[in-house]
Parts: structure tokens; sequence; C-alpha cells
């Protein structure tokens, strides 16, 4: 069974348009982590949330948590191609290693 | 800061054959991660170790499959006999206690045909 489920699985948007992305935790949240993965590269941090209603911003993208609802959401503002890729949550429910979600695929043609 | 650094980035054997993947973490860091990658089960995490020892190997798939970390720079993910149901993107991460997130290195791209 999955632990962290993200949808929608891939998400097609036209550039300028918003769009969200979701990440539902079957247990307990203790923090969430977002990270970016470019086709055929590594994963890049992208931010931390770890109380209840953070919410935090890098450029267009603006992440959320919610604990009571064990879900984190992340929005993508005006999205530009260079917004395509992997979006993937991961959380480390209090231990050191962190499980990943299934990722987002995301791709913003012209 | 040269980041995480995996070699091979690709690598193709055949069916059988011992694969060794090498990770050299960041300086400073002392948490090491393996992690495998498929378009069917998504990002998997194999195992972890902290100063240099294996905390957990739970997500390690068989016996084929082991991993070393000799000293606080290197780490090995060896796989013998290789089987094509192990080809995959297999990735290293590290991270610092207490620094929140993982730098992850750029993958090894495994095909076992």
């Amino acid at each position: 069974s999955q632990e962290l489920e993200q949808s929608p699985q891939s998400l097609i948007v036209q550039e300028g348009k918003n769009l969200t992305i979701n990440c539902t935790s079957s247990k307990t949240l203790y923090g969430l982590y977002w990270y970016k993965q470019k086709y055929g590269e590594g994963l890049i941090f992208l931010m931390m949330l770890q109380k209840g209603g953070e919410e935090k911003s890098h450029e267009k993208i603006t992440a959320k948590l919610d604990e009571k609802k064990q879900q984190s959401s992340l929005h993508i503002t005006a999205s530009q191609p260079s917004h395509a890729g992997i979006y993937l949550c991961g959380a480390g429910y209090n231990t050191d290693k962190l499980i990943f979600g299934t990722g987002t695929r995301l791709q913003v043609f012209p | 800061d040269a980041g995480v650094i995996q070699s091979p980035r690709h690598e193709v054997t055949e069916m059988g054959q011992e694969v060794t993947l090498r990770c050299k973490p960041i300086s400073g860091h002392n948490s090491l991660f393996w992690y495998r990658q498929t378009m069917m089960r998504g990002l998997e995490l194999l195992i972890y170790f902290n100063n240099n020892v294996p905390i957990d190997d739970s997500g390690m798939p068989e016996d084929r499959f082991s991993a070393k970390m000799p000293n606080a720079s290197f780490s090995t993910l060896k796989i013998q006999p290789s089987e094509p149901r192990d080809s995959a993107v297999y990735f290293c991460a590290s991270s610092r206690t207490g620094v929140s997130g993982y730098t992850f290195g750029s993958g090894t791209r495994l095909t076992v045909v």
C-alpha cells in the first residue's frame, strides 16, 4: 500500500495557467517535503513544511500543509515550460528516512 | 560544493553479471540513502546509513542486493547476480542531521539485458 498518494498522476496545462497538485497521507504527518525532478535527472529540493497551516513560497510555487486532513497542496501560478517535470512529496513520519509519493508529471505547453 | 556524485551515469549489463553502483555524499553529511525509481513502483528507499552504519535495510529487495559504506565519503550498492527486473534508476542522497531536505545525486540508469 502507498502511504503517500498524489493527485493528479499527470497534468498537461497551457503556459500561463494556474495548477494544483495534492499529496495525501494515510498516516499522521510530522512535516512534508516537496521535490521536483526534471526528466532524466535527480530530485531538487523545493521546500519543507513543518507545522499545520504552514505555507511557503518559492518563486511562483506555493505549498501548504493541512495536518488535520493529513494533506499538502502545491500550487503553481502562471505556469511556464520551466515548471515541467515530476513533482514528488515526501514524508519522514518522525524517522530519519523519507518515503515518497507516487509523483505527478507536469507538462506545460506554449 | 560538488553535490552528491554517482557513478556510472549509465550501466548496461547482461543478466547474471555483477553490478556495482557508487556514491560520494556531500562532505559533512552524515546520512546516506539509496533509492530505486521505476515507472511501476515510483521512488523506493532501499537502505540508509547514519554515520556509516546501516540503519534500515528493510527496502532491499533480496539477498542479491548489498550495500556498504566503508567511510564517510563513499558508498556502494552491489547487485549480484543482476536480473532484468533490476533495471531502474538508482539514486543516492545525503543529508546532515538537523538540516531539512536531502540532496540527491543525478542517478545511475541501470539496464539489465
